[in-house]
Protein backbone atom coordinates (compact mmCIF):
# COMPACT_ATOMS: atom_id res chain seq x y z
CA UNK A 1 0.00 0.00 0.00
CA UNK A 2 1.32 3.33 -0.93
CA UNK A 3 2.32 5.97 2.41
CA UNK A 4 0.00 8.59 0.73
CA UNK A 5 -3.02 7.90 -2.04
CA UNK A 6 -5.28 9.54 -4.32
CA UNK A 7 -7.72 9.55 -6.99
CA UNK A 8 -5.74 10.56 -10.13
CA UNK A 9 -8.78 11.97 -11.67
CA UNK A 10 -9.06 13.93 -13.47
CA UNK A 11 -11.97 15.33 -12.12
CA UNK A 12 -13.97 17.51 -14.55
CA UNK A 13 -16.44 19.60 -13.29
CA UNK A 14 -18.50 23.21 -14.54
CA UNK A 15 -17.85 26.57 -13.24
CA UNK A 16 -19.56 27.16 -9.87
CA UNK A 17 -19.66 23.44 -8.80
CA UNK A 18 -18.21 22.24 -5.72
CA UNK A 19 -15.63 19.31 -5.74
CA UNK A 20 -14.11 17.43 -2.81
CA UNK A 21 -10.43 15.58 -2.71
CA UNK A 22 -9.78 12.67 -0.67
CA UNK A 23 -6.71 11.46 0.25
CA UNK A 24 -5.31 8.65 2.80
CA UNK A 25 -2.27 7.79 4.03
CA UNK A 26 -0.69 4.69 5.74
CA UNK A 27 1.73 5.93 8.52
CA UNK A 28 -0.65 6.64 11.82
CA UNK A 29 2.36 8.76 13.45
CA UNK A 30 2.17 11.54 10.67
CA UNK A 31 1.63 14.73 12.00
CA UNK A 32 1.60 17.38 9.44
CA UNK A 33 -0.82 17.61 6.38
CA UNK A 34 -1.25 19.92 3.71
CA UNK A 35 -2.30 20.54 0.11
CA UNK A 36 -0.33 21.86 -2.72
CA UNK A 37 -1.55 22.86 -6.01
CA UNK A 38 0.69 22.35 -8.90
CA UNK A 39 0.25 23.91 -12.50
CA UNK A 40 1.24 22.23 -15.45
CA UNK A 41 5.10 22.75 -16.03
CA UNK A 42 4.92 24.83 -12.78
CA UNK A 43 6.60 24.07 -9.46
CA UNK A 44 3.95 22.72 -6.60
CA UNK A 45 3.02 25.66 -4.12
CA UNK A 46 0.97 25.05 -0.70
CA UNK A 47 -2.36 26.08 -1.32
CA UNK A 48 -3.45 25.08 2.71
CA UNK A 49 -1.71 23.48 5.65
CA UNK A 50 -4.45 21.17 7.61
CA UNK A 51 -5.11 21.25 11.24
CA UNK A 52 -6.53 18.49 13.11
CA UNK A 53 -9.95 21.30 13.98
CA UNK A 54 -10.25 21.75 10.29
CA UNK A 55 -9.45 25.20 8.32
CA UNK A 56 -10.41 27.46 5.45
CA UNK A 57 -9.76 29.62 3.18
CA UNK A 58 -11.82 31.59 1.10
CA UNK A 59 -13.67 28.74 -1.21
CA UNK A 60 -11.04 26.06 -0.04
CA UNK A 61 -12.22 24.01 2.88
CA UNK A 62 -9.50 21.38 4.31
CA UNK A 63 -10.56 18.67 7.10
CA UNK A 64 -8.15 15.88 8.71
CA UNK A 65 -10.23 12.90 10.19
CA UNK A 66 -7.01 11.28 11.96
CA UNK A 67 -8.82 8.22 12.92
CA UNK A 68 -9.55 7.18 9.79
CA UNK A 69 -6.37 8.31 8.41
CA UNK A 70 -7.57 10.44 5.48
CA UNK A 71 -7.48 14.47 4.80
CA UNK A 72 -10.09 15.89 2.15
CA UNK A 73 -10.04 19.46 0.00
CA UNK A 74 -13.88 21.17 -0.36
CA UNK A 75 -13.68 23.49 -3.26
CA UNK A 76 -16.64 25.86 -3.75
CA UNK A 77 -17.65 27.98 -6.26
CA UNK A 78 -15.57 26.19 -8.57
CA UNK A 79 -13.48 28.75 -11.07
CA UNK A 80 -11.15 28.26 -14.54
CA UNK A 81 -8.51 29.48 -12.61
CA UNK A 82 -9.05 26.36 -9.95
CA UNK A 83 -8.00 23.76 -12.92
CA UNK A 84 -4.60 22.27 -11.76
CA UNK A 85 -3.21 19.07 -9.74
CA UNK A 86 -3.87 19.03 -6.15
CA UNK A 87 -0.92 17.00 -4.01
CA UNK A 88 -1.44 16.00 -0.92
CA UNK A 89 1.62 15.66 1.53
CA UNK A 90 1.80 14.56 4.87
CA UNK A 91 5.07 14.18 7.56
CA UNK A 92 5.98 12.09 10.15
CA UNK A 93 8.39 13.40 12.66
CA UNK A 94 11.56 12.39 11.65
CA UNK A 95 10.60 11.21 8.33
CA UNK A 96 10.53 13.18 5.14
CA UNK A 97 7.70 14.67 3.42
CA UNK A 98 5.36 12.45 1.75
CA UNK A 99 3.36 13.24 -1.69
CA UNK A 100 0.58 11.64 -3.15
CA UNK A 101 0.51 11.10 -6.83
CA UNK A 102 -1.63 13.93 -7.14
CA UNK A 103 -5.47 14.66 -8.26
CA UNK A 104 -6.46 16.54 -11.68
CA UNK A 105 -8.93 19.36 -11.64
CA UNK A 106 -10.32 20.48 -15.01
CA UNK A 107 -12.96 23.32 -14.12
CA UNK A 108 -15.02 23.66 -17.16
CA UNK A 109 -16.34 26.64 -18.77
CA UNK B 1 11.65 37.44 -2.82
CA UNK B 2 13.64 34.76 -4.38
CA UNK B 3 12.53 31.68 -2.29
CA UNK B 4 14.39 28.52 -3.96
CA UNK B 5 16.93 29.52 -6.74
CA UNK B 6 17.57 26.79 -9.12
CA UNK B 7 19.81 27.07 -12.49
CA UNK B 8 19.65 26.01 -14.94
CA UNK B 9 16.41 25.59 -16.05
CA UNK B 10 16.62 23.51 -19.17
CA UNK B 11 19.66 21.17 -20.02
CA UNK B 12 19.94 18.53 -23.09
CA UNK B 13 22.56 16.14 -22.30
CA UNK B 14 24.31 13.60 -24.22
CA UNK B 15 24.31 10.26 -22.13
CA UNK B 16 27.36 9.96 -20.54
CA UNK B 17 28.09 13.60 -19.97
CA UNK B 18 28.15 15.21 -16.73
CA UNK B 19 26.52 17.76 -15.17
CA UNK B 20 25.25 19.80 -11.60
CA UNK B 21 22.07 21.13 -10.80
CA UNK B 22 22.69 24.18 -8.61
CA UNK B 23 20.37 25.19 -5.53
CA UNK B 24 20.41 28.27 -3.50
CA UNK B 25 17.58 29.34 -0.64
CA UNK B 26 17.78 32.54 1.49
CA UNK B 27 15.15 31.68 3.98
CA UNK B 28 17.44 30.60 6.21
CA UNK B 29 16.20 27.19 6.53
CA UNK B 30 17.49 24.18 8.10
CA UNK B 31 16.36 21.28 5.44
CA UNK B 32 17.32 21.02 1.39
CA UNK B 33 15.68 18.58 -1.10
CA UNK B 34 16.26 17.00 -4.50
CA UNK B 35 13.18 15.81 -6.15
CA UNK B 36 12.25 14.56 -9.71
CA UNK B 37 8.80 14.49 -10.85
CA UNK B 38 8.04 12.16 -14.16
CA UNK B 39 4.74 11.49 -15.77
CA UNK B 40 2.17 9.32 -13.95
CA UNK B 41 5.20 9.04 -11.37
CA UNK B 42 4.53 12.01 -8.42
CA UNK B 43 7.30 13.45 -6.70
CA UNK B 44 10.32 11.03 -5.80
CA UNK B 45 13.06 12.33 -3.05
CA UNK B 46 16.68 11.92 -4.43
CA UNK B 47 18.89 13.06 -1.41
CA UNK B 48 17.94 15.47 1.12
CA UNK B 49 19.87 16.95 3.55
CA UNK B 50 18.26 17.45 7.08
CA UNK B 51 20.90 19.95 8.09
CA UNK B 52 24.21 21.82 6.95
CA UNK B 53 26.86 19.33 6.99
CA UNK B 54 24.40 16.22 6.22
CA UNK B 55 23.28 14.87 3.86
CA UNK B 56 20.97 11.21 3.33
CA UNK B 57 19.43 9.22 0.17
CA UNK B 58 16.01 9.01 -0.34
CA UNK B 59 14.02 6.75 -2.55
CA UNK B 60 15.82 6.97 -6.09
CA UNK B 61 19.63 8.10 -5.21
CA UNK B 62 21.45 5.64 -7.95
CA UNK B 63 23.17 7.98 -10.34
CA UNK B 64 23.22 11.10 -8.42
CA UNK B 65 25.30 12.62 -6.21
CA UNK B 66 25.08 15.61 -3.63
CA UNK B 67 27.04 18.43 -1.89
CA UNK B 68 25.49 20.67 0.86
CA UNK B 69 28.02 23.41 0.26
CA UNK B 70 26.60 25.90 2.90
CA UNK B 71 23.12 26.59 4.93
CA UNK B 72 22.14 28.10 1.62
CA UNK B 73 23.00 25.50 -1.46
CA UNK B 74 22.65 22.32 -2.14
CA UNK B 75 23.74 20.75 -5.54
CA UNK B 76 22.78 17.34 -7.39
CA UNK B 77 25.17 16.21 -9.82
CA UNK B 78 25.24 13.89 -12.47
CA UNK B 79 28.26 11.67 -12.97
CA UNK B 80 27.18 9.83 -15.92
CA UNK B 81 24.29 10.83 -17.71
CA UNK B 82 21.53 8.52 -18.81
CA UNK B 83 18.52 8.74 -20.59
CA UNK B 84 16.59 7.22 -17.78
CA UNK B 85 17.60 10.88 -15.93
CA UNK B 86 15.40 12.69 -18.30
CA UNK B 87 12.80 14.39 -15.86
CA UNK B 88 11.91 17.26 -14.70
CA UNK B 89 14.21 18.05 -11.33
CA UNK B 90 13.00 20.43 -7.95
CA UNK B 91 14.70 21.29 -5.31
CA UNK B 92 12.71 22.37 -2.02
CA UNK B 93 13.64 23.69 1.34
CA UNK B 94 11.76 23.61 4.96
CA UNK B 95 12.77 25.14 7.85
CA UNK B 96 12.60 22.34 9.61
CA UNK B 97 12.03 19.37 7.78
CA UNK B 98 8.49 19.35 9.50
CA UNK B 99 6.38 22.95 8.12
CA UNK B 100 6.49 23.97 4.83
CA UNK B 101 8.63 22.91 2.00
CA UNK B 102 8.83 25.34 -0.54
CA UNK B 103 10.02 24.19 -4.18
CA UNK B 104 12.22 26.21 -6.94
CA UNK B 105 10.80 26.66 -10.53
CA UNK B 106 12.41 23.41 -11.31
CA UNK B 107 15.08 21.92 -14.14
CA UNK B 108 13.91 20.39 -17.07
CA UNK B 109 16.51 18.21 -18.25
CA UNK B 110 16.68 15.93 -21.35
CA UNK B 111 19.43 13.32 -22.01
CA UNK B 112 19.40 11.97 -25.50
Amino acid sequence: RKEVEQDPGPFNVPEGATVAFNCTYSNSASQSFFWYRQDCRKEPKLLMSVYSSGNEDGRFTAQLNRASQYISLLIRDSKLSDSATYLCVVNARGQNFVFGPGTRLSVLP
Amino acid sequence: NAGVTQTPKFQVLKTGQSMTLQCAQDMNHNSMYWYRQDPGMGLRLIYYSASEGTTDKGEVPNGYNVSRLNKREFSLRLESAAPSQTSVYFCASSENGRDTIYFGEGSWLTVV
